[in-house]
């Protein structure tokens, strides 16, 4: 089965800085990439996400890459605020069956 | 509109009682997903329904567990004879359809076996 591994498990920025969090995933046959910012209390919430026939996607702050060659997907959070405080995952998907694997999550740390 | 809704949000139990968690999704999602997150993991899968069926059990770790979704909307999860293993957060999440991606999670109901 698929198996995700993510990377740092903690991160801590200064206000401003950028904060990367980097996945591989093993499966080939995945083709969905999502990422979820969860907080205390909370379910884990999409933030981003990108599909397999894709390399980048970008939406304001947050960005996400993937490389299908190496198996990994990485996220970008520019300009990082106090906010963006929290827990984040990865998981990885095939279209067509109905679970995602997670990585173990990184708790990022922006302080102000 | 309302996003997906799981009770109890806590639930405290005994060793060896039997105990029922229950999921609403959203309106007009015909998929549905359990997970389980155990502290500084993350969810892990259990099972996952498309309409009234279980399309794949394949993450209920043993017999004590079983979930129904008797008429394609409300889920519950049932966990027979607790053990203290079994704390942990239990996630539902909902999606349009199978082979929508985007899955919704609600606030999951953290379980306790004393």
């Amino acid at each position: 089965g698929e198996n995700v591994e993510q990377h740092p498990s903690t991160l801590s920025v200064q206000e401003g800085d950028s904060a990367v969090i980097k996945c591989t995933y093993s499966d080939s046959a995945s083709n969905y990439f999502p990422w979820y910012k969860q907080e205390l209390g909370k379910g884990p919430q999409l933030i981003i996400d990108i599909r397999s026939n894709v390399g980048e996607k970008k939406d304001q702050r947050i960005a996400v890459t993937l490389n299908k060659t190496a198996k990994h997907f990485s996220l970008h959070i520019t300009e990082t605020q106090p906010e963006d405080s929290a827990v984040y995952f990865c998981a990885a998907k095939w279209t067509n069956a109905g679970k995602s694997t997670f990585g173990d999550g990184t708790t990022l740390t922006v302080k102000p | 509109g309302a996003g997906v809704s799981q009770t109890p949000s806590n639930k405290v139990t005994e060793k060896g009682k039997y105990v029922e968690l229950r999921c609403d999704p959203i309106s007009g999602h015909t998929a549905l997903y359990w997970y389980r997150q155990s502290l500084g993991q993350g969810p892990e899968f259990l099972i996952y329904f498309q309409g009234t069926g279980a399309a794949d059990d394949s993450g209920l770790p043993n017999d004590r567990f079983f979930a129904v979704r008797p008429e394609g909307s409300v889920s519950t999860l049932k966990i027979q004879r607790t053990e203290r293993g079994d704390s942990a957060v239990y996630l539902c999440a909902s999606s349009f359809a199978i082979d929508s991606n985007e899955q919704f999670f609600g606030p999951g109901t953290r379980l306790t076996v004393l």
